[in-house]
């Protein structure tokens, strides 16, 4: 079936730098992929997304990058503040009805 | 435009009880997905549902869980005989008809004593 790999696992940066996450796919069929921010205790939030259409997506410091050829795609913070600090989870659509298989998540630590 | 919204939000039971969660989808959205969330671990898939239809349950055990999104009320994950094992978030998410984007609800904890 499909998976997805996630890595980093955690991840720590110093406040302004930036921070990538970068996760690969293995059903070449995937076609939408979105990332979610969790904070402890919170539901996952939706922070930007991407299509097989497109190579790249940008958000204000948010940023995703897409490979179908690679079958791997990244999300890019740039200015990491404080707040960015959370798990960040990678998913990737399959199958009718778009249900998401999802990376193990990524631990990131904005350091002050 | 009222989110996705989840009861109970923490939920407790005894071994061998049964667990109901509720989900109501954002308005407009008529696809739910059920999803768990072990602790410390990521998203796994359950179920996928619209009005009155399961479209994709693979993700399910094949025992002590069903689910159902009836034309009226919300979607409904019940778990039955319930084991430590089963203590998890529980969260449902909901998208519109033709849309791929996901939007969740704030979960419900099932703890298991």
């Amino acid at each position: 079936g499909e998976n997805v790999e996630q890595h980093p696992s955690t991840l720590s940066v110093q406040e302004g730098d930036s921070a990538v996450i970068k996760c690969t796919y293995s059903d070449s069929a995937s076609n939408y992929f979105p990332w979610y921010k969790q904070e402890l205790g919170k539901r996952p939030q939706l922070i930007i997304d991407i299509r097989s259409n497109v190579g790249e997506k940008k958000d204000q410091r948010i940023a995703v990058t897409l490979n179908k050829t690679a079958k791997h795609f990244s999300l890019h913070i740039t200015e990491t503040q404080p707040e960015d600090s959370a798990v960040y989870f990678c998913a990737a659509s399959i199958g009718y009805g778009n249900k998401l298989v999802f990376g193990a998540g990524t631990i990131l630590r904005v350091k002050s | 435009n009222a989110g996705v919204m989840q009861n109970p939000r923490h939920l407790v039971r005894r071994r061998g009880q049964e667990a109901r969660l509720r989900c109501s989808p954002m308005k407009g959205h008529s696809h739910v997905y059920w999803y768990r969330q072990l602790p410390e671990e990521g998203l796994k898939f359950m179920v996928y549902l619209q009005k009155e239809n399961i479209i994709d349950e693979s993700g399910m055990p094949k025992e002590r869980f069903s689910a159902e999104f009836p034309k009226e009320g919300p979607s409904i994950l019940r778990i039955q005989q319930v084991v430590r094992g089963d203590s998890a978030a529980y969260f449902c998410a909901s998208s519109p008809p033709a849309g791929a984007q996901q939007y969740f609800g704030p979960g419900t904890r099932l703890t298991v004593t």
